[in-house]
């Protein structure tokens, strides 16, 4: 199975700064990689599909990038709503699909 | 609006069985895959396993595989997770949720509210 290394586990930032968060995967998955946004008590919401696109209603401040076996996912200009825990999945067609362990970003 | 309606919180006893499930609606329920994903507190999401309503086409996590089994009913558009023995390390907050498209490799992109699951003696 594909296993995917998300980090860092936990990062603190402030409103107005700039994250990155990376996700590196145990094989070649191309592009089929989504990110989630996670809060207490909701269900995920989905962010970024195919490594790089920015699903509908998403603000224009997150943004994907990669492919093959790194990817990375960054929030510019971070707003109070954007606390949360954030997961990468990787959903290749030969493969099992699979989250990452969770990136924790707090204030 | 895609909707995922799941059933409500569930209480059991290790050993008891157990079925949920997840009323689909406002999209065609057989063209997109649908599956279900655990949330352990502290653990992260883990991804369960999905199904193609259109013929029952499935895949399991292999952490899942033997525990769980996910099925469909086309006529009520609801999928169902179950259990035939449950264990302590079942309990978790399972969500359902759908494929974005009508194709295997895509993201979830509309999700259940969640239905917490709490195996205890």
């Amino acid at each position: 199975d594909i296993q995917m290394t998300q980090f860092p586990s936990t990062l603190s930032a402030s409103v107005g700064d700039r994250i990155t968060i990376t996700c590196r995967a145990s094989q070649n998955i191309d592009k089929s990689l989504a990110w989630y946004q996670h809060k207490p008590g909701k269900a995920p919401k989905l962010l970024i599909y195919k490594a790089s696109n920015l699903e509908s209603g998403v603000p224009s401040r997150f943004s994907g990038s990669g492919s093959g076996t790194e990817f990375t996912l960054t929030i510019s200009g971070l707003q109070p709503d954007d606390f949360a825990t954030y997961y990468c999945q990787q959903y290749e067609s030969y493969s099992l699909h699979t989250f990452g362990q969770g990136s924790k970003l707090e204030i | 609006e895609v909707q995922l309606v799941q059933s409500g919180a569930q209480v059991k006893k290790p050993g008891e069985s157990l079925k949920i499930s997840c009323k689909a609606s406002e999209y065609s329920f057989t063209s997109h895959w649908i599956g279900w994903v655990r949330h352990v507190p502290g653990k992260g999401l883990e991804w369960v396993g999905i199904i193609f309503p259109r013929d029952s086409d499935n895949r399991y996590s292999r952490s899942f595989d033997g525990r769980v089994t996910i099925s469909v009913d086309k006529s009520v558009n609801t999928a169902y997770l179950q259990w035939g023995s449950l264990r302590a390390s079942d309990s978790g907050l399972y969500y359902c949720a759908r494929h974005r498209a009508p194709r295997l490799e895509e993201a979830f992109d509309s999700w259940g509210q969640g239905t917490l699951i709490t195996v205890s003696s």
